[in-house]
């Protein structure tokens, strides 16, 4: 099967600046999950889909970040505006279900903000 | 806050040795355990995953489960230099939410 899909696979923005990447879980997987990696540390979630529905997004800096996934497939993640400490890699996730299935992971997304 | 806990390391070992990785979580009624395994500049991916207490062997690898203890370890036999890598540990607790991940320990073996 075709694993998670991520693009771009880098950026780099200066500070102030919007920036968007994309990802595409695996067939059939209902919950798609964001998650940000900064260097030296484990990922730290963002937020969590089921299906088209937001499940958790209590640790998305929600003044700045945003993120849909619209019809319950592909999914995108905003900043508006970037800040030095959103420098990290994104990762995006899917598992068939939310309760206790593993987490398939994309390559990711390296953000650099300058 | 919940919070998972891991050595950070780095933790060297012989090629041939056993690795032993250990893991702390402070949600009791935690359900779901995982440890993935991540290279440098790569993406996490998973090695296995353990339900219930006690033992989950998988090749070299063996996953063991303290529920009581709220403790989870990794034993890596016959290391390899090409198991050099990130071993973060990830649990998943009862209300089916994401998994929350420790930082992850630094593994590395030397030939």
């Amino acid at each position: 099967e075709a694993g998670v899909a991520q693009s771009p696979r880098y950026k780099i923005i200066e500070k102030r600046q919007s920036v968007a990447f994309w990802c595409n879980p695996i067939s059939g997987h209902a919950t798609l999950y964001w998650y940000q990696q900064i260097l030296g540390q484990g990922p730290k979630l963002l937020i969590q889909f089921q299906n088209n529905g937001v499940v958790d997004d209590s640790q998305l800096p929600k003044d700045r970040f945003s993120a849909e996934r619209l019809k319950g497939v592909d999914s995108t993640l905003k900043i508006q505006p970037a800040k030095l400490e959103d420098s990290a890699v994104y990762l995006c996730a899917s598992s068939p279900t939310g309760t206790g299935s593993p987490l398939h992971f994309g390559n990711g997304t390296r953000l650099t903000v300058t | 806050q919940k919070e998972v806990e891991q050595n950070s390391g780095p933790l060297s070992v012989p090629e041939g040795a056993i690795a032993s990785l250990n893991c702390t979580y402070s949600d009791r009624g935690s359900q779901s355990f995982f440890w993935y395994r991540q290279y440098s500049g790569k993406s996490p991916e998973l090695i296995m995953f353990i339900y219930s207490n006690g033992d989950k062997e998988d090749g070299r690898f063996t996953a063991q489960l303290n529920k009581a203890s709220q403790y989870v370890s990794l034993l890596i036999r016959d290391s390899q230099p090409s198991d050099s890598a990130t071993y973060l540990c990830a649990v998943n607790d009862q209300a089916g939410t994401a998994l929350i991940f420790g930082k992850g320990t630094t593994l590395s073996v030397s030939s």
